[in-house]
């Protein structure tokens, strides 16, 4: 079964300042990875996806993925409070429909 | 962007009762999941539906759950009998194609409490 644990558990960063949001699978096939993004009181939304080793950038998000490690991470940019939610890493296999989530990163951004 | 909506938002009801969740997916998706999360704990997957049949479930699943899609009509996940470990938030999703590539949209969740 697989394991995705994140880290760290909550975050606080100052407005315009850099998040860090790390995330460990345990399954070596796994192949698909995203960032889910949850504001209060609303579903999950998807935030990026990464398939390929390395980086991938999206605005101010910049997803990382290092498959021979189990592991990939987001970085925010110019944080903004807007952006202060909950965070889920969410990691699959190939050919599977299947999503396993992490428990998520709940980041705070201060005005 | 494209929206699922569930109904009701919150439901509370008593252990051995039936409930159903109900779930407006975005309207041209084509396959439809159930995931569960208890509080302070992570997502976990419960099933995914396409063409009228459940393609794949967990262990969470349990006999006591089912799913429909009457008539291209609510996506529905049925708990009969209902127990108490079957309190949590039930998020419902819908994604256009297949496989792990594509983008699920979730809804913003059903509580339930079942007491």
């Amino acid at each position: 079964q697989q394991k995705v644990q994140q880290s760290p558990e909550s975050l606080s960063v100052p407005e315009g300042g850099m998040a860090s949001l790390n995330c460990t699978f345990s399954d070596r096939n796994s192949q698909y990875f995203w960032w889910y993004r949850q504001h209060s009181g609303e579903g999950p939304k998807a935030l990026m996806s990464i398939f390929s080793n390395g980086d991938k950038k999206e605005g101010r998000f910049t997803a990382h993925l290092n498959k021979a490690s189990l592991y990939v991470s987001l970085h925010i940019k110019d944080s903004q409070p807007s952006d202060s939610a909950l965070y889920f890493c969410a990691v699959s296999r190939v050919n599977n429909n299947r999503i396993f989530f992490g428990d998520g990163t709940q980041l705070v951004v201060k005005p | 962007g494209p929206k699922v909506l569930q109904i009701p938002s919150h439901q509370i009801i008593d252990m051995g009762q039936m409930v159903t969740l109900n779930c407006d997916p975005v309207s041209n998706h084509l396959y439809f999941y159930w995931y569960k999360q208890i509080l302070g704990q992570q997502m976990e997957f419960l099933v995914n539906f396409y063409n009228g049949k459940v393609m794949e479930k967990s262990k969470l699943f349990k006999d006591q759950f089912s799913v429909e899609r009457p008539d291209g009509s609510y996506f529905t996940l049925k708990i009969q009998p209902t127990a108490l470990e079957d309190s949590a938030v039930y998020f419902c999703a819908s994604s256009l194609r297949q496989g792990a590539r594509a983008e699920q949209f979730f809804g913003p969740g059903t509580r339930l409490t079942v007491l």
